[in-house]
């Protein structure tokens, strides 16, 4: 079975600061990955995703970027963040032979 | 995709069975039911699927009425740890995820 991994778990981080979360996955070959971003409350809202190595579609125009580097590695960047960057983060990824999306643990990320 | 609606709360005795409502009538033919539930400040997890036939794993049984129109998730026995925001969703797969505001289900020991 497939585990995602994200890190850091938590991050504080000052208004224009640059941003880097990581998820990566294992257990299988070519997912397809995901990032979200849960707000307070309880909606989830697709940011990117990637169907494969350097292949990345935005979802939102925002400040926020994506790369996928390697095939089970997806990141999300920032150069400058803002204050309302601010959020939960998840990266989720489906398997080879299944469309069903799993999450990672999430990096919550609050922006001062 | 289709829209769903769920009670925003409910309770449940600790050992009982947990039932938790979801309401889908626009669904089309083509759209999977999924539930995905989340515990305070942890990523989704996934629960279990359905088309159009009931399914049951080891975690919840899903109950898929003939029109397809709505669903019952049921844990069987329910614990305490069973506590969470429970989402259900409506999808093509290969579409978009979008959680709505889910069902809080609380159990009470």
């Amino acid at each position: 079975s497939q585990t995602i991994h994200q890190w850091p778990a938590t991050l504080v981080q000052p208004v224009g600061s640059p941003l880097s979360l990581e998820c990566t996955v294992e257990g299988t070959s070519n997912p397809n990955l995901y990032w979200y971003r849960q707000a307070a409350g309880r909606g989830l809202q697709l940011l990117f995703y990637s169907v494969g190595i350097g292949q990345i579609s935005s979802e939102v125009p925002q400040n926020l970027s994506a790369s996928r580097p390697q095939d089970r590695q997806f990141i999300l960047s920032s150069k400058k963040l803002l204050l309302s960057d601010s959020g939960f983060y998840l990266c989720a990824a489906t398997t080879s032979y299944t469309d069903t999306q799993y999450f990672g643990p999430g990096t919550r990320l609050t922006v001062l | 995709d289709a829209k769903t609606t769920q009670p925003p709360s409910m309770d449940c005795a600790e050992g009982r069975a947990a039932n938790l409502p979801c309401n889908h009538s626009t669904i089309s033919g083509n759209e999977y039911v999924y539930w995905y539930r989340q515990i305070h400040s942890q990523g989704p997890q996934y629960i279990i699927h359905g088309l159009k036939n009931n399914e049951t794993n080891e975690m919840a049984s899903l109950i898929i009425t003939e029109d397809r129109k709505s669903s019952t998730l049921i844990l069987p026995h329910a614990t305490l740890r069973d506590t969470a925001v429970y989402y259900c969703i409506v999808f093509n797969r290969g579409s978009r995820l979008t959680f709505g505001e889910g069902t809080q289900l609380t159990v009470n020991p």
